[in-house]
């Protein structure tokens, strides 16, 4: 399988808290996309970051890129309960399909 | 922003029956979409790559003839479950993605129950 995967599987934190996801995959990539899930919903795009870009922001969220490593993390800032949701990464090659990691679900509790 | 659409968002139908799901693309031509599916608490898994006026890509293990895609326009693609079993049910998501950027838009999904 090419799946990424993801750590933690699941976390829980306190609002205000930051929260950081991992991803690791295993085949090069054109980029890696983050993108969220609330339960039983589709999948919001979050954030972009191209093969050849280390760092990026959106506001609350940041994300890196390690590709010596075929490694990412989502880092969101100072979380709200709204937050709360699953997240997962996903890497397009060459054909535009994505392969999406196993996911981290995220509980923020007030 | 761009908005996919899927329906019927909820389908509940007896074993052996066909159920049909629409993905419309309402804001740009999607020249390709996707069909995803997911198990509960589990990841999206690809099943295929819809490419409009052509036959579709399928992942391997998913089974053409069990699951007819077709992408007939440019906002339109289908995906028909033929002969539904229980082992069916899942969560379908639809994407389509825009030619002028490098990200999907996800459609709500689709739940699929067979009794």
């Amino acid at each position: 399988s090419q799946q990424g995967e993801e750590d933690p599987q699941a976390l829980s934190i306190q609002e205000g808290e930051n929260a950081t996801m991992n991803c690791s995959y295993k085949t090069s990539i054109n980029n890696l996309q983050w993108y969220r899930q609330n339960s039983g919903r589709g999948l919001v795009h979050l954030i972009l970051i191209r093969s050849n870009e280390r760092e990026k922001h959106s506001g609350r969220l940041r994300v890196t890129l390690d590709t010596s490593k075929k490694s990412s993390s989502l880092l969101i800032t100072a979380s709200r309960a709204a937050d709360t949701a699953s997240y997962f990464c996903a890497t397009a090659g060459t054909a535009s399909k994505l392969t999406f990691g196993t996911g981290t679900r995220l509980q923020v509790t007030l | 922003g761009a908005v996919v659409s899927q329906h019927p968002s909820r389908v509940i139908c007896k074993s052996g029956t066909s159920v049909k799901i629409e993905c419309r693309s309402l804001d740009f031509q999607a020249t390709t979409m996707f069909w995803y599916r997911q198990f509960p608490k589990q990841s999206l898994m690809l099943m295929a790559t819809s490419n409009e006026g052509s036959k579709a890509t399928y992942e391997q293990g998913v089974e053409k003839d069990k699951f007819l895609i077709n992408h007939a326009s440019l906002t339109l693609s289908t995906l028909t479950v033929t002969s539904a079993h229980p082992e069916d049910s899942s969560f379908y998501i639809c994407s389509a993605r825009d030619p002028n950027k490098e990200t999907q838009y996800f459609g709500p999904g689709t739940r699929l129950l067979v009794l």
